[in-house]
């Protein structure tokens, strides 16, 4: 069975610290993404990985960075977090395929508020 | 601006009525897939659409990939409280290699 992890379901945090937050897969998936999710915005590309410590930037990134270090691994990184970055992050992965389909699997998101 | 815009917004609607959720864009994509997120969980493919014109039915659910491919809906029929949910379209362009374009999303509440 397909398993994306999100390390934490819920963070709060204060202004200025710096946030880690964590994705495993479980499926060696080639691709990884870091989405945010607000209302009525639905889901929002922040950065995507293609390979071991390859990145891109996605829709979103302005004050966000990741790190992919190991393939099942993908981490987002908020550098010093700010009440606008409160949200909900979805971790999602998918293989690397030529063709249209693009399946992608989440985890169940880290709701993080930001205080 | 959304690239893929979802309409409604929020549909709240009885056990055993119809309901149709919109997906459209002045963009052409080479597929279409609809996710289905419940509370506290991430979404959820339900269904991948690739030819325009393409039906494709799940139980209940039927999803339309337009002509064009810039379009496509989801009708529910005899919508049960287990159809509650926010559902999502999200597009594929070849040429944006493996990332999707998602919807504002629309969010389904069945009532028993």
């Amino acid at each position: 069975d397909v398993k994306v992890t999100q390390s934490s379901r819920y963070l709060v945090k204060r202004t200025g610290e710096k946030v880690f937050l964590e994705c495993v897969q479980d499926m060696d998936h080639e691709n990884m993404f870091w989405y945010r999710q607000d209302p009525g915005l639905g889901l929002r590309l922040i950065y995507f990985s293609y390979d071991v410590k390859m990145k891109e930037k996605g829709d979103i990134p302005e004050g966000y960075s990741v790190s992919r270090e190991k393939k099942e691994r993908f981490s987002l990184i908020l550098e010093s977090a700010s009440t606008n970055q409160t949200s909900m992050y979805l971790c999602a992965s998918s293989l690397f395929s030529l063709r249209a389909k693009n399946i992608q699997y989440f985890g169940a998101g880290t709701r993080l508020s930001v205080l | 601006t959304q690239l893929l815009e979802q309409s409604p917004q929020f549909l709240s609607i009885q056990e055993g009525e119809n309901l149709t959720v919109y997906c459209n864009s002045s963009s052409v994509f080479s597929s279409l897939q609809w996710y289905r997120q419940e509370p506290g969980e991430g979404p959820v493919l339900l269904v991948t659409v690739v030819t325009g014109g393409e039906v494709k039915k799940l139980k209940r659910l039927t999803f339309q990939f337009g002509d064009a491919r810039k379009d496509s809906s989801l009708h529910i029929t005899a919508a049960q409280p287990g159809d509650t949910g926010l559902y999502l379209c999200a597009g594929v362009k070849r040429a944006a290699g493996n990332k999707l374009t998602f919807g504002g999303g629309t969010r389904v509440l069945v009532k028993p």
